[in-house]
């Protein structure tokens, strides 16, 4: 299969610890990075590669990878990390694939 | 800094041929891949396809039959076009440039790491 699942809402306290995950059959091969989406806005690179951070992004975002499941973590999150996540990974052929986004709220 | 700006109609109409331009200023076209990926209203983002700068193309098997993309490094410029679109084509389009690189495996991954702001195409008469 070449579909990559996401929770679709995941909510987290003020300066707490959230994962967010993203299940697919391609990612027991392949890495998975993630972007960043706010409202009106175009997705941010936040996760990249087995665990990198495009230069800007906060070291609270982390990213995981454990069987078919990939994480990205946010340690301590903060009122401005309130966005749609999106997984994307790629498939057998090499064509990127994205999840379908979890909403993060930060209570 | 990299910018990349959409521009292209608003509007289309079924049946027709949507056309979208990505102009690049910041950096120069050359040496990257540049890609298209679309937003449905409310729903996810999908690859549409990319290019080369030399003009090598890799396109979404679901849309490959209606996608063309062409680049025109003399502009600093790349497109996209679309045909035969229905209302399932109406979505925000954005323009990305590809950070790609190979894992230890060997395998190539397309990230994106600079994108344009989005422009919402609606197929409707």
């Amino acid at each position: 299969s070449s579909e990559l699942t996401q929770d679709p809402a995941v909510s987290v306290a003020l300066g707490q610890t959230v994962r967010i995950t993203c299940q697919g059959d391609s990612l027991r091969s392949y890495y998975a990075s993630w972007y960043q989406q706010k409202p009106g806005q175009a997705p941010v690179l936040v996760i990249y590669g087995k665990n990198n951070r495009p230069s800007g992004i906060p070291d609270r975002f982390s990213g995981s990878s454990s069987g078919n499941t990939a994480s990205l973590t946010i340690t301590g999150a903060q009122a401005e990390d309130e966005a749609d996540y999106y997984c994307n990974s790629r498939d057998s052929s090499g064509n990127p694939l994205f999840g379908g986004g979890t909403k993060l709220t930060v209570l | 800094q990299v910018q990349l700006q959409e521009s292209g109609p608003g509007l289309v109409k079924p049946s027709e041929t949507l056309s979208l331009t990505c102009t690049v200023s910041g950096g120069s076209i050359s040496s990257y891949y540049w890609s298209w990926i679309r937003q449905p209203p409310g729903k996810g983002l999908e690859w549409i396809g990319y290019i080369y700068y030399s003009g090598s193309t890799n396109y979404n098997p679901s849309l490959k039959s209606r996608v063309t993309i062409s680049v025109d490094t003399s502009k600093n410029q790349f497109s996209l076009k679309l045909s035969s679109v229905t209302a399932a084509d109406t979505a925000v389009y954005y323009c990305a440039r590809v950070y790609g690189y190979y894992d230890s495996s060997g395998y190539y991954y397309a990230n994106f790491d600079y994108w344009g702001q989005g422009t919402l195409v609606t197929v409707s008469s």
